[in-house]
């Protein structure tokens, strides 16, 4: 597509169930980024996906995020047993592969948990 | 590792005034720097970038960027603010090595009185 696609763009959840955040990158972006923007902060990374692996997972708080992109392309962000801190914005970011490259951001997902 | 600083978490101008916006960058290598802006409910827009070519860098909406490496800064400026330049804006570096991914200012929102 032209552009970066995510859904849904709000959700609302129950603490404790279960969600997931999609991604639809621009066609022919092997790098994919999913990060995290919590009210008035600066997005933070999650994971980098480099083609159809997680190359860096290391921003992902803890066990109950997964991150997935089976066929390089959809990606989808998943969260067990959520919990009131995770309400944030989830913002999903292809690109080109090299550092001089921007990013294209798609418009983030707003996930809250009541 | 590589951070930016961004000096001031609110700016207010006049319409029709300059528009400076400031940020430090630390890095060991020559960077890649990034200016985004991100309107209300929506995801991040990227205004500019410098790769190590012209110091220099021209954006969209009329905004451009000035890289001085003897002071670590890239600081956003506009000559003449207009009303719809009110956002939030982050200045990002991106890493050269392993995922590449873009590390983020706190942000600086921008109000622009009449």
């Amino acid at each position: 597509g032209a552009g970066v696609s995510q859904t849904p763009s709000n959700k609302v959840t129950e603490k404790g169930k279960y969600v997931e955040l999609r991604c639809d990158p621009i066609s022919g972006h092997t790098a994919l980024y999913w990060y995290r923007q919590s009210l008035g902060q600066g997005p933070e990374f999650l994971i980098y996906f480099q083609g159809t692996g997680a190359a860096d997972d290391s921003g992902l708080p803890n066990d109950r995020f997964f991150a997935v992109r089976p066929e390089g392309s959809v990606s989808t962000l998943k969260i067990q047993r959520t919990e009131r801190g995770d309400s944030a914005v989830y913002l999903c970011a292809s690109s080109p592969t090299g550092p001089s490259y921007g990013y294209t951001f798609g418009s983030g997902t707003r996930l809250t948990v009541v | 590792a590589q951070s930016v600083t961004q000096l001031g978490s609110h700016v207010s101008v006049s319409e029709g005034a300059l528009v400076l916006l400031r940020c430090n960058y630390s890095s060991s290598v020559p960077p890649y720097l990034f200016w985004y802006v991100q309107y209300p409910n929506q995801g991040l827009q990227l205004l500019l970038k410098y790769t190590s070519a012209a110091t220099l860098v021209k954006g969209i909406n009329g905004f451009e960027a000035e890289f001085k490496k003897s002071e670590t800064s890239f600081h956003l400026t506009k000559p003449s603010a207009h009303m719809s330049d009110a956002a939030e804006y982050f200045c990002a570096v991106r890493e050269i090595q392993g995922a590449q991914k873009l590390v983020f200012g706190q942000g600086t929102r921008l109000t622009i009185n009449p």
